[in-house]
């Protein structure tokens, strides 16, 4: 069955740009959707399709997706953006419709 | 606005049911999917299943084939999730999702209802 494969963590000093991949075997013929959790609150989706983004998020969000890796790209990042991060994919396989990676905690330093 | 609004938490004893509710407001309701997703204490989010209010039509996730049932109830708009025989792995966080329109990814979400499975 499909598995999203995501590094348990990453770190990034204020101000920089933090990468966040999403493994999976040819990923890029799927649209991946990317959402934040920050403690104690549900999920908040901040993109969609691979590379857009909700009305009211920040445009240093962003993402892109091709052959075996998409990523979570954001920019200028700032202390309000430590959380954990999710890939997920819609994979109508025998097991489930729906995949979401195991998650990546974004701290920032 | 969109809104999902999840009932409160609930303690169960092992081989127990547990009915959790997601009451949506906001748009219109038979156009959106609702799912259920799941968060064990400190780990990742788990899918359960998928119930659409056009028709009726539901699908779980092969993990919870037998012991989870996905309803509704029109005339409140709510969505209900029923799990079974539960154990003491099913303590977690449920969430009710929406998805829908042009992404199909999950753009609103409930508040979560956490459920304590305790003997």
């Amino acid at each position: 069955s499909f598995v999203l494969t995501q590094p348990p963590s990453v770190s990034v000093a204020p101000g920089q740009t933090a990468r966040i991949s999403c493994g999976g075997d040819n990923i890029g013929s799927k649209s991946v959707h990317w959402y934040q959790q920050k403690p104690g609150q549900a999920p908040v989706l901040v993109v969609y399709g691979d590379t857009d983004r909700p009305s009211g998020l920040p445009e240093r969000f962003s993402g892109s997706n091709s052959e075996n890796t998409a990523t979570l790209i954001i920019t200028r990042v700032e202390d309000g953006d430590e959380a954990d991060y999710y890939c997920q994919v819609w994979d109508v396989s025998a097991d489930q419709d729906v995949l979401f990676g195991g998650g990546t905690k974004l701290t920032v330093l | 606005q969109v809104q999902l609004v999840q009932s409160g938490a609930e303690v169960k004893k092992p081989g127990a049911s547990v009915k959790v509710s997601c009451m949506a407001s906001g748009y219109t309701f038979i156009s959106y999917y609702i799912h259920w997703v799941r968060q064990a204490p400190g780990q990742g989010l788990e899918w359960m299943g998928i119930f659409n209010p056009n028709g009726d039509d539901t699908d779980y996730a092969q993990k919870f084939q037998g012991r989870v049932t996905l309803t509704r109830d029109t005339s409140t708009r709510t969505v209900y999730m029923e799990l079974s025989s539960l154990r003491s792995e099913d303590t977690a966080l449920y969430y009710c999702a929406r998805s829908g329109g042009n992404s199909n990814a999950f753009d609103y979400w409930g508040q979560g209802t956490l459920v304590t499975v305790s003997s």
